[in-house]
């Protein structure tokens, strides 16, 4: 069984500061990660996704994540963030057939002007 | 556009009564999903199709119903069974047999008074 850890539920950071959001997963075997955004009262977005090759990932909007498999880490990262960055964010893995997604209970990052 | 479209985007209903939320999507993917999200919980898989005519329960079942009769439409049916139904309920869908990323509607929020 697979399960996604995200040790921080809320995150406050001032505008034009750096951001790192964290997410460890447990699994038996090979998996996808996935970084989802979700805005109040809207459905989830992809931000990025590690599939397979290069362990950084760039995004949208700015961001990326290391994918870290001997530390089974998935970390989200923003060098300057936006007031427009807030919002909540869920670390998602897969199994390596694409299948089997769970997320992580989603880490609320408020950008402080 | 291509798009996952969800209606109602909010519902009020009484304690006893059966709701039903409609998904339609025009992706042409195979696999249809339903999650409820409550806050702090991440989400949870109630229910998935991966084929017109055949669906799974996921993680929590119980309480809900689905169909999936024609493959752009995954209507949800929330029962009187279900005994804590207030929450945000999002639809998914992937491609297929590989199914990779995940792609969301917007949500319907279901209060039940």
């Amino acid at each position: 069984a697979q399960s996604v850890t995200q040790l921080d539920s809320q995150v406050p950071v001032f505008e034009e500061a750096p951001v790192e959001l964290r997410c460890n997963y447990s699994s038996s075997v090979s998996v996808y990660l996935f970084w989802y955004v979700q805005y109040p009262n809207q459905g989830l977005q992809l931000l990025l996704k590690y599939l397979s090759g290069s362990t950084l990932v760039k995004g949208i909007n700015g961001f990326e994540a290391e994918f870290n498999k001997s530390q089974t880490s998935f970390h989200l990262r923003k060098p300057s963030v936006h007031i427009s960055d807030t919002a909540e964010y869920f670390c998602a893995v897969s199994n390596n057939y694409g299948q089997n997604f769970v997320f992580g209970p989603g880490t609320r990052l408020s950008v402080l002007p | 556009d291509g798009g996952i479209t969800q209606s109602p985007k909010y519902l009020f209903r009484k304690e006893g009564q059966n709701v039903t939320l409609s998904c339609e999507q025009n992706l042409n993917h195979d696999a249809m999903y339903w999650y409820r999200q409550d806050p702090g919980q991440g989400l949870r898989l109630i229910y998935y199709s991966q084929i017109v005519n055949d669906f799974q329960k996921g993680d929590i079942a119980e309480g809900y119903s689905v169909s999936r009769e024609k493959k752009e439409s995954f209507p949800l049916t929330v029962t009187s069974a279900q005994k804590n139904p207030t929450a945000f309920y999002l639809c998914a869908s992937t491609p297929g047999a590989w199914a990779g990323e995940l792609f969301f509607g917007e949500g319907s929020r279901l209060t039940v008074l």
